[in-house]
């Protein structure tokens, strides 16, 4: 049974186009975040929820919009797609808002073509 | 503003040898501090954590790593690398409700 569960695993779509990607967690945390990895590897913090309340949005560009319907879940839409938005997409939840290890989904692979 | 710099990108050690991976932080505060291992086309999974108190913290797969405050570091160790921990390594610091993550280590298993 997994605990971050993240769907679609692979996305591949032409610029210009709209995506979501949805994250559940049966962890009963309180916290779910997303996080971009790039090509590099390079981990980035987009957002953050807390309880369904948006609690950090790290300056991430206006297409991307997450959506928290309940706080087991949290999921990215993304207008408007363009290059640079290839990415894997990584979906974490925390027990706590401030001190909390974090637990990661599988992630989504995102290709702009 | 935290961070976490991982200074080298990419390790390579043979197999039995011993492993240390290195991690400077940056922080105001007393910091919290993880160290997280991710497989090819996997997640992150957390390896260990330090909050308070004992300086040397014990993790899974038999994974430890020391907080040194004088020199901001917090390095991984394993006495004995086996081949299936060929994998990125991240140290991460967690501050203001999010964590930052340093660029990662590659590391690679000689038989």
């Amino acid at each position: 049974d997994t605990a971050v569960s993240q769907t679609p695993k692979y996305l591949v779509t032409q610029m210009g186009n709209d995506k979501s990607i949805k994250c559940e967690q049966n962890l009963g945390h309180d916290t779910m975040y997303w996080y971009k990895q790039d090509s590099k590897k390079f981990l980035k913090i987009m957002f953050s929820y807390n309880n369904k309340e948006l609690i950090i949005n790290e300056t991430v560009p206006n297409r991307f919009s997450p959506k928290s319907p309940d706080k087991a879940h949290l999921n990215l839409h993304i207008n408007s797609l363009e290059l640079g938005d290839s990415a894997v997409y990584f979906c974490a939840s925390s027990p706590y808002r401030d001190t909390g290890e974090l637990f990661f989904g599988e992630g989504s692979r995102l290709t702009v073509l | 503003a935290q961070s976490v710099t991982q200074p080298d990108i990419h390790i390579t050690v043979s197999e039995g040898a011993s492993l240390e991976l290195r991690c400077n932080y940056s922080y105001g505060a007393t910091p919290y501090l993880f160290w997280y291992v991710q497989s090819p086309g996997q997640g992150l999974q957390l390896l260990l954590k330090y909050f308070s108190g004992d300086t040397l913290v014990q993790g899974i797969k038999g994974f430890e790593a020391e907080f040194k405050r004088s020199q901001s570091s917090f390095n991984l160790r394993k006495p004995s690398v086996h081949w299936s921990d060929a994998a990125e390594y991240f140290c991460a610091v967690e501050g203001a409700g999010k964590s930052t993550f340093g660029d990662g280590t590659t590391l690679t298993v000689k038989p």
